[in-house]
C-alpha cells in the first residue's frame, strides 16, 4: 500500500531563517506531488505541484521554492522566512486516479 | 476566476440528524469532485469521490452531483459527535489533464450529543 511521510510535524523558526520541509511517498512510482499551505482559519492554498523529477509548477509567487530531486521526494524550501509564512503545510500525492492523499502536515510558526 | 464555494457555516445538528453540506463550482468542464474531512489540527482525509451525475452512497455518507446546476453535496445520515469536523469540497476545475484540485474554504460541522 502507498504511504506518504512528511516531517517535521512541528517547527518553530525565527524570521529570516531558512526552511526545508521534506515529503516522501512509498509504494508507488511517478506520483504527482503537491505542496499546500493552510493559514489559520483559511482554506487550502496550492503552492507547488510536480508531475515528474525536476518538473515544478508554481501557483503563487512568494518567498518559497520547491524541488523534486527524486521520483518520490518533494522538498519545500525558503532562504529567509517571513512572519506570513506561518501556517500548516501539507504534502499530497496522486497516482493513477486524481484522488489526492495528504501527509500528516507540518505546523510552522515563524516568530 | 474558477472557484469552489461552500455554505459558510458553521453548521450545528443534533446527534442522529441528517447533516447537509453544499458546494457549487464555477467551471462546467469540471469532471471530478471530492469531499474531505479535516479534524482540528489534522490533515484532510478523503470521504467520497464522485464523477457522474446522481447519488453515490458509502455507509452513512451520500454524495450528490448535478453537473447542470454545477452543484455537489454531501449528506451525513445518523450524524455522530465523531463527525464534528470541517468538511472540504474539492473540484478538478477544468477536468482533463488538469492535475490540480481547487478546494472550498470548508464548512465546520458540529454534532451535538
Amino acid at each position: 500500500s502507498q504511504t506518504i511521510h512528511q516531517w517535521p510535524a512541528t517547527l518553530v523558526q525565527p524570521v529570516g531563517s531558512p526552511l526545508s520541509l521534506e515529503c516522501t511517498v512509498e509504494g508507488t512510482s511517478n506520483p504527482n506531488l503537491y505542496w499546500y499551505r493552510q493559514a489559520a482559519g483559511r482554506g487550502l492554498q496550492l503552492l507547488f505541484y510536480s508531475v515528474g523529477i525536476g518538473q515544478i509548477s508554481s501557483e503563487v509567487p512568494q518567498n518559497l521554492s520547491a524541488s523534486r530531486p527524486q521520483d518520490r521526494q518533494f522538498i519545500l524550501s525558503s532562504k529567509k522566512l517571513l512572519l506570513s509564512d506561518s501556517g500548516f503545510y501539507l504534502c499530497a500525492w496522486t497516482g493513477l486516479s486524481d484522488i489526492q492523499y495528504f501527509g500528516a502536515g507540518t505546523r510552522l510558526s515563524v516568530l | 476566476q474558477k472557484e469552489v464555494e461552500q455554505n459558510s457555516g458553521p453548521l450545528s445538528v443534533p446527534e442522529g440528524a441528517i447533516a447537509s453540506l453544499n458546494c457549487t463550482y464555477s467551471d462546467r468542464g469540471s469532471q471530478s469532485f471530492f469531499w474531505y474531512r479535516q479534524y482540528s489540527g489534522k490533515s484532510p482525509e478523503l470521504i467520497m469521490s464522485i464523477y457522474s451525475n446522481g447519488d453515490k452512497e458509502d455507509g452513512r455518507f451520500t454524495a450528490q452531483l448535478n453537473k447542470a446546476s454545477q452543484y455537489v453535496s454531501l449528506l451525513i445520515r445518523d450524524s455522530q459527535p465523531s463527525d464534528s469536523a470541517t468538511y472540504l469540497c474539492a473540484v478538478n476545475i477544468g477536468g482533463g489533464s488538469n492535475y490540480k484540485l481547487t478546494f472550498g474554504k470548508g464548512t465546520l460541522l458540529t454534532v451535538n450529543p
